[in-house]
């Protein structure tokens, strides 16, 4: 069992849907959880970080996290086509944060 | 500059060949990481450092790849004797220190081996 699994998609959504990006996960050790956008040909850049199990709200993007269930999302509300990226949820597992990675989810949204 | 800065951006080369990757991460960011993309095998961690010394070099593939940091800055990834399965996106990122700060990425380099 890998010690992360992220919904491969592809997502194709219209412009203004609401989309939900999912994660589950094994190792419990994870303590801190992050989501990456990463555009094509261009390197993950940070979009939530949290910690503590519930939500976290940051503009049109929000994380929820529940650790009993290992499971973690990231929702994007009034979704634009500059949100069409690939999201990465991703995990530090040690004390200097080497991450592990879920394989990405391809996000569309069309006009 | 304000970012990581990666170099080349892309490099082809034909098996067998030597190649080496350049690091420049945020000025002040004492952690740095190296990380391949490539499709089959996702985001895999390479190697870590903490000022020059790398205490976790676990996901170096083979002995044929190899890092080093000087001046707590700049860090090269080496790759000996190039083999296609090498081909990928090689990224590099730091953060402030080890204490799972957030991780700034630069955009990679795109290696071909022909």
């Amino acid at each position: 069992q890998k010690e992360v699994e992220q919904d491969p998609g592809p997502l194709s959504v219209p412009e203004g849907a609401i989309v939900s990006l999912n994660c589950t996960y094994s190792n419990s050790a994870f303590q801190y959880f992050m989501w990456y956008r990463q555009y094509s040909r261009k390197g993950p850049e940070l979009l939530m970080y949290t910690y503590s199990s519930g939500n976290k709200e940051d503009g049109r993007f929000t994380a929820q996290v529940d650790k009993s269930s290992k499971y973690i999302s990231l929702f994007i509300r009034d979704s634009q086509p500059s949100d069409s990226a690939t999201y990465l949820c991703a995990f530090p597992g040690t004390s200097y944060g080497k991450l592990t990675f879920g394989q990405g989810t391809i996000l569309t949204v069309h006009p | 500059g304000a970012g990581v800065s990666q170099s080349p951006s892309n490099k082809v080369t034909e098996k067998g060949k030597d190649v080496e990757l350049r690091c420049d991460p945020i000025s002040g960011h004492t952690a740095l990481y190296w990380y391949r993309q490539s499709l089959g095998q996702g985001l895999e961690f390479l190697i870590y450092f903490q000022g020059n010394s790398a205490p976790d070099k676990s996901g170096l593939p083979s002995d044929r790849f190899s890092a080093e940091r000087t001046g707590g800055s700049v860090s090269t990834l080496t790759i000996q004797r190039t083999q296609q399965e090498d081909s990928a996106v090689y990224l590099c990122a730091s953060s402030l220190d080890h204490s799972n700060q957030p991780q700034h990425f630069g955009d990679g380099t795109r290696l071909s081996i022909l």
